[in-house]
């Protein structure tokens, strides 16, 4: 089945520098690969996602790269603000599979 | 559009005590369904997942037991409560071949 793990558990950035959560994955035919934003007490909230046949995505100041190859992915948040601080979840699956598994999670701190 | 909801938000039960936990969605047919477990502070165990009526599958063997008794209902069990599944429990629907979407979550204390 397929692995995720996720790196570096905690992360802590000034207000205003770029913060980047890497993941790798084990599973070869994993082809979808979501990022969840959980902020404290709260639900995770899809923040942004990218499927196979795109090797980067970007919404705003958040963007996302895959390698495909190397089976990586990483998430990207620029000029980051202080409501930016939560734990992001990176994951991965088959398009059409049940299962889908989670990284352990990265806890940002952003201090203004 | 989608909505999922989970009831309670929040409960205390004593050791020993059962649990019933229930999630439903609206706004959709024939979604997978599933139960995760968050520890405080930690990451998503994926408990049980469902495709369908009846069809449970369970990632974990445990005291929890998971059911899905119509389409888009799915409940979790258990028959006595232990100290160590206390965390909070969240449910989450996707339709084949999309995304995977969280409901709100009951956060459980077992004293």
């Amino acid at each position: 089945g397929e692995n995720v793990e996720q790196h570096p558990s905690t992360l802590s950035v000034q207000e205003g520098d770029s913060a980047v959560i890497k993941c790798t994955y084990s599973d070869s035919a994993s082809n979808y690969f979501p990022w969840y934003k959980q902020e404290l007490g709260k639900r995770p909230q899809l923040i942004i996602d990218i499927r196979s046949n795109v090797g980067e995505k970007k919404d705003q100041r958040i963007a996302v790269t895959l390698n495909k190859t190397a089976k990586h992915f990483s998430l990207h948040i620029t000029e980051t603000q202080p409501e930016d601080s939560a734990v992001y979840f990176c994951a991965a699956y088959q398009y059409n599979n049940n299962d889908m598994r989670f990284g352990a999670g990265t806890r940002l701190t952003v201090k203004p | 559009s989608q909505t999922i909801h989970q009831w309670p938000a929040t409960l205390v039960q004593p050791v020993g005590s059962p649990l019933s936990l229930e999630c439903t969605v609206e706004g959709t047919s024939n979604p997978n369904l599933y139960w995760y477990r968050q520890a405080a502070g930690r990451g998503l165990q994926l408990l049980f997942y469902s495709v369908g009526i009846g069809q449970i599958s369970s990632e974990v063997p445990q005291n929890l037991s998971a059911s899905r008794p119509q389409d888009r209902q799915f409940i979790l069990s258990s028959k006595k409560l232990l100290l160590s599944d206390s965390g909070f429990y969240l449910c989450a629907w996707k339709l084949a071949g999309e995304t995977q979407y969280f409901g709100p979550g009951t956060r459980l204390l077992v004293l």
